[in-house]
């Protein structure tokens, strides 16, 4: 059973720019969520959507936002990009996004911004 | 403000030893706490925990949680050096039907030959 999968891997963008980041979760998965991880802050929330809504948003500016698809993928997105957007951007998925099943974690995108 | 504070922040010690690592929370609505291992990669899932006194074990690994007085261990016994990584505590609140995890900031174990 194939785990979280994001694409990209990794990725170099220039301040200013606009990144998009690509999630698609275990099958069956319907609950998706996104968090960055920086040496300082650590794991931070950024938002979770489930049936192609947004449930769940953390304390990030409103350059950063999502969607998801009927199929259950997710995509985010960093417009007019800053140095210290410069991260490792995680998805999680769970099935039924109801509290009890298990997130689990993909790779991850390593964001650098110059 | 959910907060979820880990220690020791980093530990060394020598294959075989067994290591005790501590994660204290205060949350609203606290639904599990979930331990995670991470290598220089995804965190990968180890336990969740629901309920007080009841201790989940995997191999060398095994981890209980108490509700009453807010904290969790996780503990590893007979360490090898694989074993050497973050790990992370994370808790899980209610926030109406939405799911998040609140993170604390890791310990960093390492384990030398």
């Amino acid at each position: 059973k194939a785990g979280v999968t994001q694409t990209p891997r990794y990725l170099i963008k220039t301040r200013g720019q606009q990144v998009t980041l690509s999630c698609s979760p275990i099958s069956g998965h319907r609950s998706v969520s996104w968090y960055q991880q920086t040496p300082g802050q650590g794991l931070q929330f950024l938002f979770e959507y489930f049936s192609e809504t947004q449930r769940n948003k953390g304390n990030f500016p409103g350059r950063f936002s999502g969607r998801q698809f009927s199929n259950s993928r997710s995509e985010m997105n960093v417009s007019t990009l800053e140095l210290g957007d410069s991260a490792l951007y995680l998805c999680a998925s769970s099935r039924a996004g109801v509290s009890g099943n298990t997130i689990y974690f993909g790779e991850g995108s390593w964001l650098t911004v110059v | 403000e959910d907060k979820v504070v880990q220690s020791p922040l980093s530990l060394v010690v020598h294959e075989g030893d067994t290591v005790t690592l501590n994660c204290s929370y205060e949350v609203t609505n606290f639904r599990s706490l979930l331990w995670y291992k991470q290598e220089k990669k995804a965190p990968t899932f180890l336990f969740m925990l629901t309920s007080s006194g009841i201790e989940k074990k995997s191999g060398r690994l095994s981890s209980i949680l108490d509700k009453k007085e807010l904290f969790s261990i996780l503990n590893i016994t007979a360490t090898q050096t694989g074993d050497s990584a973050v790990y992370l505590c994370a808790v899980e609140a209610s926030s109406g039907s939405a799911r998040q995890l609140t993170f604390g900031s890791g310990t960093q174990l390492t384990v030398l030959p």
